[in-house]
């Protein structure tokens, strides 16, 4: 069963450009969850998504950033107008959906690391 | 809000040294407890889970126990070995909200 996929591994960007990030995520899972890893911290959860709808994006900046999960395909997490604080690691989670929700556990993916010339 | 506070590190122990990892938490109501283990360059995994009070969770000869009255989960481990070498993040989900709470990381290094 492969786990949570992610690419690219590593994304180079300059300021201005767009930054476009997948995650696909384990077979039968339905909920996803992206998180930024800053360098020396901890993760920050972002945004947490079911199919084609998002549940939960308390932790989104509120400009330049979006996170889609349609109903075919992967979900994307976008940056436009990249700025050099962008830099970080995003990391995709998923889980399976469960009665009680936030008991299942979430599997991570590999992370993309970001870097904002 | 939720939050989980984990000892600063680094900390760098020798070969089959005892590790202690602590890590305590605020909630409003019951939360999940986990510890996840990253290794340079890689994701994080799940290393250790507790749902409820009293839990024990326990993976690869490490342990921590759910301590509601101390609000604690430190993670602990008799003998440690150099392929232990990681980042160590304690995490809390609580009923009701989907996203984990994230100390900010132990690096453990394990010398021969």
């Amino acid at each position: 069963n492969a786990g949570v996929m992610q690419n690219p591994r590593h994304l180079v960007r300059r300021r201005g450009q767009e930054a476009r990030l997948r995650c696909s995520p384990m077979k039968g899972h339905s909920h996803v969850y992206w998180y930024r890893q800053l360098p020396e911290e901890g993760l920050k959860f972002m945004v947490y998504l079911q199919k084609e709808n998002i549940i939960d994006e308390s932790g989104m900046p509120k400009e330049r950033f979006s996170a889609e999960f349609p109903k075919e395909g992967p979900s994307i997490l976008r940056i436009q107008q990249v700025v050099r604080g962008d830099s970080a690691a995003y990391f995709c989670a998923s889980s399976r959906p469960g009665r009680t929700a936030s008991r299942e556990t979430q599997y991570f993916g590999p992370g993309t690391r970001l870097l904002v010339l | 809000g939720n939050s989980v506070t984990q000892m600063e590190g680094p900390v760098t122990l020798s070969e089959e040294a005892f590790l202690t990892i602590n890590c305590t938490y605020t909630a409003t109501g019951y939360p999940s407890l986990f510890w996840y283990v990253q290794y340079p360059g890689e994701g994080l995994q799940l290393l250790l889970k507790a749902t409820k009070a009293d839990d024990k969770g326990s993976n690869k000869g490490f342990e921590a126990t759910y301590r509601k009255e101390t609000t604690s989960f430190h993670l602990e481990k008799g003998s440690v070995q150099v392929s232990d070498s990681a980042v160590y993040f304690c995490a809390l989900s609580e009923g009701g909200s989907e996203k984990l709470v994230f100390g900010k990381g132990t690096k453990l290094t394990v010398n021969p």
